[in-house]
């Protein structure tokens, strides 16, 4: 079965500074990576998916993540955060057609406070 | 094209009570998935779907039915209602191949 760790409950940035979010993924083969975001109350949004190919894979509102496979991680980045970003932030892995066969498995999240 | 739609968006319930989430999507997609997302756990898999007439439970299926006798329609149901299924329920969907799963807005649940 596999299992996601992110590290971080909380992560404090301030606006226009860089971030990056951690993510491990446990999982015996080429996993289905992807990053959601949530605002308060509200639904997933999809940020990013590795699927296969390109490890640096570009997302919406600027986000983009690097698949590395010698350290099970799957971070996301963004070179300058808006007040915006300020939400709830879950990576998850699948292991069968992009995860919707079997279901995903999500982290627990972290959450992004943004400072003015 | 309303892609995944939840009902009801909110809903009390005592204890003991039943209820049914429905979840239906008009994407024609196989796959379909009911999570549930509590404080500090991120989403859990309750139970899943890869086509009418198969269902298969998740991480955390104890509580829940499931049944899938349309492509389009997706219901969960709490037979006896207890306070720990307080959650808010996602339900997610997806066609075959490598597609990422669309998520409703979810229903906020509250077991008294």
């Amino acid at each position: 079965a596999q299992s996601v760790t992110q590290p971080d409950i909380h992560i404090t940035v301030s606006e226009g500074a860089s971030l990056e979010l951690r993510c491990n993924y446990s999982y015996g083969a080429t996993p289905y990576l992807f990053w959601y975001v949530q605002s308060p109350g509200q639904g997933l949004q999809l940020l990013l998916k590795y699927f296969s190919g390109d490890t640096l894979v570009q997302g919406i509102k600027g986000f983009e993540a690097e698949f590395k496979r010698s350290q099970s991680s799957f971070n996301l980045r963004k070179p300058s955060v808006h007040w915006s970003d300020a939400a709830e932030y879950f990576c998850a892995v699948g292991a069968r057609s992009g995860g919707g066969a079997d279901g995903l498995t999500f982290g627990k999240g972290t959450h992004l406070i943004i400072q003015p | 094209n309303a892609g995944v739609t939840q009902t009801p968006k909110f809903q009390v319930l005592k204890t003991g009570q039943s209820m049914t989430l429905q979840c239906a999507q008009d994407m024609n997609h196989e796959y379909m998935s009911w999570y549930r997302q509590d404080p500090g756990m991120g989403l859990r898999l309750i139970h899943y779907s890869v086509g009418a007439g198969i269902t298969d439970q998740g991480e955390v299926p104890n509580g829940y039915n499931v049944s899938r006798s349309t492509t389009e329609d997706f219901p969960l149901r709490l037979l006896s209602a207890a306070p720990s299924q307080t959650s808010v329920y996602f339900c997610a969907s997806s066609g075959q191949g490598d597609q990422p799963q669309h998520f409703g807005d979810g229903t906020r649940l509250s077991i008294l």
